[in-house]
């Protein structure tokens, strides 16, 4: 069990540019998580999937916002034409459904994103 | 929809003192409940959960006991130390929701030697 990977662990970026961040997730997990916390705040949730589908999206993610998982393994989250008001901490987390359905969610450390 | 409401921090503490960290939760159905704590530079990481009403749950000298009645969740820890300095995140989820955590806003902790 090595953990859900993250990558990069900081990104800084000018306004308007795109950005893509990539989760692994742990090895035999097929629900993965996607979280933006900002400072100050706990984490909000933004999507998640089981296996490559795409189950929900939060209101919180904007057309600008994309995610996909295309073989059920690793994620990536794309924003487009970043604001400075996407500055935040994006975490990914994963679990096993089937399991015990209240089994914790495991987390990465996190891709910070820092829009000038 | 469901939310978590934490007291606001920080919340600073002398070593080997009572530590009590409130969280009360809205939520539809029946919903596992959750301590997360994040140790500064690091990830979230699951310190203590409860599944049911009245099961406590405890990890590293911190309890939680599940409170239907009053829909509460708090944290507890007779004796500090200068390493439980955090922050710290109640959180619920609910299996007709996908099982995605619902967090409350964090409390830091400080607790000083």
């Amino acid at each position: 069990d090595t953990g859900v990977s993250q990558d990069p662990r900081h990104k800084i970026t000018k306004r308007g540019q795109n950005v893509t961040f990539r989760c692994d997730p742990i090895s035999e997990h097929n629900r993965l998580y996607w979280y933006r916390q900002t400072l100050g705040q706990g984490p909000e949730f933004l999507t998640y999937f089981q296996n490559e589908a795409q189950l929900e999206k939060s209101r919180l993610l904007s057309d600008r916002f994309s995610a996909e998982r295309p073989k059920g393994s690793f994620s990536t989250l794309e924003i487009q034409r970043t604001e400075q008001g996407d500055s935040a901490m994006y975490l990914c987390a994963s679990r096993q459904s089937g399991s015990s359905y209240n089994s914790p969610l495991h987390f990465g450390n996190g891709t910070r994103l820092t829009v000038t | 929809g469901d939310s978590v409401t934490q007291m606001e921090g920080p919340v600073t503490l002398s070593e080997e003192a009572f530590l009590t960290i409130n969280c009360t939760y809205t939520a539809t159905g029946y919903p596992s409940l959750f301590w997360y704590v994040q140790y500064p530079g690091e990830g979230l990481q699951l310190l203590l959960k409860a599944t049911k009403a009245d099961d406590k749950g405890s990890n590293k000298g911190f309890e939680a006991t599940y409170r239907k009645e009053t829909t509460s969740f708090h944290l507890e820890k007779g004796s500090v130390q200068v390493s439980d300095s955090a922050v710290y995140f109640c959180a619920l989820s609910e299996r007709a929701a996908g099982n995605k955590l619902t967090f409350g806003g964090g409390t830091r902790v400080l607790v000083k030697p």
